[in-house]
């Protein structure tokens, strides 16, 4: 069983630039989450994805979207960077969306806009 | 709205000893689950606990127990025996069902160091 992969682990932008991260969801996860976490912070939640329908979302302004695909991988797009936008990005996957079942996080695209 | 504190930025503890991280929350709902999350260097978020906010027993798992007192809203976690590879940020997280979502609200997070 493969666990939540992200890619890239890093990675720099031009403030005004746009920008994909990409998760791939554990084996049998069919949820994804997505997490913004700023320096010395907790993650934030961005939004959610299942079965490849956008299933809630945080307070997060409509230039972050995202997309989930038929195998259940993901991507977070980020249009028009600011400087606030630098953070870690967590990606996490779980069997359903109901509360009892374990979130997997992967190990986090870190991403520095200048 | 659904908030989670951790009033304690930095913890420190000797090796070998006991260390209690604080967590409080704030919610009206009654059905709900409490965590504790590590986050190590790695960057990489691991579960250490769970509590299902219907269950009176405290869960314990290995070295890691909470107190689970829900009248107070307060979630602590209890590391017994701490050992080097516990230095690690952790965040107190809460999760309610919102429709069909299912989202964690994190605390600030606690910054232990376990000292040799």
């Amino acid at each position: 069983e493969t666990g939540v992969t992200q890619s890239p682990t890093h990675l720099i932008k031009t403030r005004g630039q746009q920008v994909t991260l990409r998760c791939s969801s554990q084996s049998g996860h069919n949820t994804v989450s997505w997490y913004q976490q700023a320096l010395g912070q907790g993650p934030q939640f961005i939004f959610q994805y299942y079965r490849e329908e956008e299933n809630g979302r945080g307070n997060f302004p409509p230039r972050f979207s995202g997309l989930q695909f038929p195998n259940y991988s993901s991507e977070l797009n980020v249009n028009a960077l600011e400087l606030d936008d630098s953070a870690l990005y967590l990606c996490a996957s779980s069997r359903e969306v109901v509360m009892d079942t374990e979130a997997f996080f992967g190990q986090g695209t870190r991403l520095t806009v200048v | 709205a659904q908030t989670v504190t951790q009033s304690q930025p930095e913890m420190s503890v000797q090796e070998a000893e006991t260390v209690t991280l604080s967590c409080t929350y704030d919610t009206s709902e009654n059905n709900y689950y409490l965590f504790w999350y590590k986050q190590p260097p790695s960057r990489q978020m691991i579960l250490v606990i769970r509590q299902e906010a219907y269950k009176q027993q405290n869960a314990t798992e290995n070295r890691f127990s909470v107190n689970f007192q829900k009248a107070a809203k307060s979630f602590s976690l209890k590391i017994s025996d701490s050992q080097l590879g516990d230095t690690a940020m952790y965040f107190c997280a809460f999760m309610k069902q919102t429709g069909n979502t299912g989202k964690l609200i994190f605390g600030q997070g606690t910054t232990l160091q376990v000292k040799p």
